[in-house]
């Protein structure tokens, strides 16, 4: 069976600073996504940035990237110069083949002024 | 194209009733999924659609829950005889399936469920 582990609840720096996201699974699947979900209160869950299992090369979305460490099946998030709208839930989310989703519990941001 | 969207937003309902909750997806989408997220929790995948045909479900969809996608357009979930533990948040997702492996899922705003 598939699954993600966040092991950080919550989350809490202030505006313009980096913070890192952590976020571990397990997949006996060789080619796989592995995505960040933003979940802003009351509002619907949005992508942030995805990360195909064959690129060894980290994905990069304006201020979001990602260290993918494959062998160690760790997929973390950076947030550079954070933003107070970046306030929300986080979700780390692993796609097999199948298409569906795996979740991890979350991790709640919140950026301070 | 407004995105995925789902009604209602919020259904509070007596313990035992039964409730229908509606999602129409992105038009021409042909993957329609169904997630549920309990409180503090991430999204849980119930069942998924390619056009009309159910594909699979989990094994958290009890026998009381159904759900139903019509000439592969939207789709309805009804949960018969509710329980506190259904509870939850409803979340359901569409996509354009092609065959490839990646196809973005997107989100609609979801039905947040309280059984009293």
């Amino acid at each position: 069976a598939q699954t993600v582990t966040q092991s950080q609840p919550e989350m809490s720096v202030q505006e313009a600073e980096t913070v890192t996201l952590s976020c571990t699974y397990d997949t006996s699947e060789n080619n796989y996504y592995l995505f960040w979900y933003k979940q802003p209160p009351s509002r619907q869950m949005i992508l942030v940035i995805r990360q195909e299992a064959y690129k060894q090369q980290n994905a990069t979305e304006n201020r979001f990237s990602v260290n993918f460490q494959k062998a160690a099946k760790s997929f973390s998030l950076k947030i550079s110069d954070s933003q107070l709208g970046d306030t929300a839930m986080y979700f780390c989310a692993f796609m097999p083949y199948s298409q569906k989703l795996v979740f991890g519990q979350g991790t709640r941001l919140t950026i301070n002024p | 194209d407004t995105g995925v969207s789902q009604n209602p937003r919020h259904k509070i309902t007596k313990r035992g009733q039964n409730v229908t909750f509606r999602c129409d997806p992105i038009s021409e989408h042909n993957r329609l999924y169904w997630y549920r997220q309990t409180l503090g929790q991430g999204p849980e995948f119930l069942t998924y659609f390619q056009n009309e045909a159910q594909l699979e479900k989990s094994r958290l969809l009890s026998d009381r829950f159904s759900a139903e996608r019509p000439k592969g357009s939207f789709s309805t979930l009804e949960i018969q005889r509710t329980e506190q533990g259904d509870s939850a948040m409803y979340l359901c997702a569409s996509s354009s399936f092609s065959g490839i492996f990646y196809n973005e899922q997107f989100f609609g705003p979801g039905t947040r469920l309280t059984v009293l």
